[in-house]
C-alpha cells in the first residue's frame, strides 16, 4: 500500500546469529532510512542513505550494518545483536535528501519484528 | 532537555469531542515539521505537514508557532477510528536535515 516492503516481517535470533533485514521501495525515492522503535520510546534514526551514500550514522553499534545497492533497495545486515536490540525495525524512503534540500514526507514500510533471545 | 518532547497521554476523549496536541522542540533552527499517525503495531504513516501559515485538513488543523518553538494538531469531532498515536516530525537543519520524532501522543476516542 505504501510502495515499502520490508522482509521479513518477523525476526527471532540468537546472539551469536547473523541476519539481514531487507527493504525495498517502488517510489522511484533517492533517501533511505533506518530507524528502530522499542516500546515506550520514540522513534530513533539509525542511518540515513541519499542517492546510494550513507549520509547520517546515529552513533549505531557496529553490529548494525547498513547496505544500499542502490536506490531501492536497503538492508540491515544484524550480528552479535543482544537482547535489547529487540524493537520494530522500521524502512522509510523520501523523494530527495541533500544538505540544501528540505526533506519531504517520509513513506514507511510495514516494519521487521525482531526479537533477540 | 529532549529536542521534540510530546504529552504521551493517554487522551481519552468522547466520540464528538474536540482535542488539541502540542508539541515543543528545542532547536529554532528547525525548518519543517509533520504530524504522522501510529496505529497500534502499524508504522507511521503522514497526517499532515505544518506550514507557517498553519493548514486544514477536514476536521485536522495543524499550527506551527516559531516564536514559542511548539506546533499543535486540533482534531474536531473525533471518531472512533482517530484512535492513535500522534507522532510529531521535527526536520533540522545544519548540514543535512535530520528527522527527529516525538515519542508521541495517545488518543483514545470511546463511544
Amino acid at each position: 500500500e505504501t510502495g515499502v516492503t520490508q522482509t521479513p516481517r518477523h525476526l527471532v535470533m540468537g546472539m551469536t546469529n547473523k541476519k539481514s533485514l531487507k527493504c525495498e521501495q517502488h517510489l522511484g525515492h533517492n533517501a533511505m532510512y533506518w530507524y528502530k522503535q522499542s516500546a515506550k520510546k520514540p522513534l530513533e534514526l539509525m542511518f540515513v542513505y541519499s542517492l546510494e551514500e550513507r549520509v547520517e550514522n546515529n552513533s549505531v553499534p557496529s553490529r548494525f550494518s547498513p547496505e544500499c545497492p542502490n536506490s531501492s533497495h536497503l538492508f540491515l545486515h544484524l550480528h552479535t545483536l543482544q537482547p535489547e536490540d529487540s524493537a520494530l525495525y522500521l524502512c522509510a524512503s523520501s523523494q530527495g535528501f541533500s544538505d540544501r534540500d528540505i526533506p519531504d514526507t517520509q513513506y514507511f514500510g510495514p516494519g521487521t519484528r525482531l526479537t533477540v533471545l | 532537555r529532549k529536542e521534540v518532547e510530546q504529552d504521551p497521554g493517554p487522551f481519552n476523549v468522547p466520540e464528538g469531542a474536540t482535542v488539541a496536541f502540542n508539541c515543543t522542540y528545542s532547536n529554532s533552527a528547525s525548518q519543517s515539521f509533520f504530524w504522522y499517525r501510529q496505529d497500534c503495531r502499524k508504522e507511521p504513516k503522514l497526517l499532515m505537514s505544518v506550514y507557517s501559515s498553519g493548514n486544514e485538513d477536514g476536521r485536522f488543523t495543524a499550527q506551527l508557532n516559531r516564536a514559542s518553538q511548539y506546533i499543535s494538531l486540533l482534531i474536531r469531532d473525533s471518531k472512533l477510528s482517530d484512535s492513535a498515536t500522534y507522532l510529531c516530525v521535527v526536520n533540522h537543519s545544519g548540514g543535512s536535515y535530520i528527522p527527529t520524532f516525538g515519542r508521541g501522543t495517545s488518543l483514545i476516542v470511546h463511544p
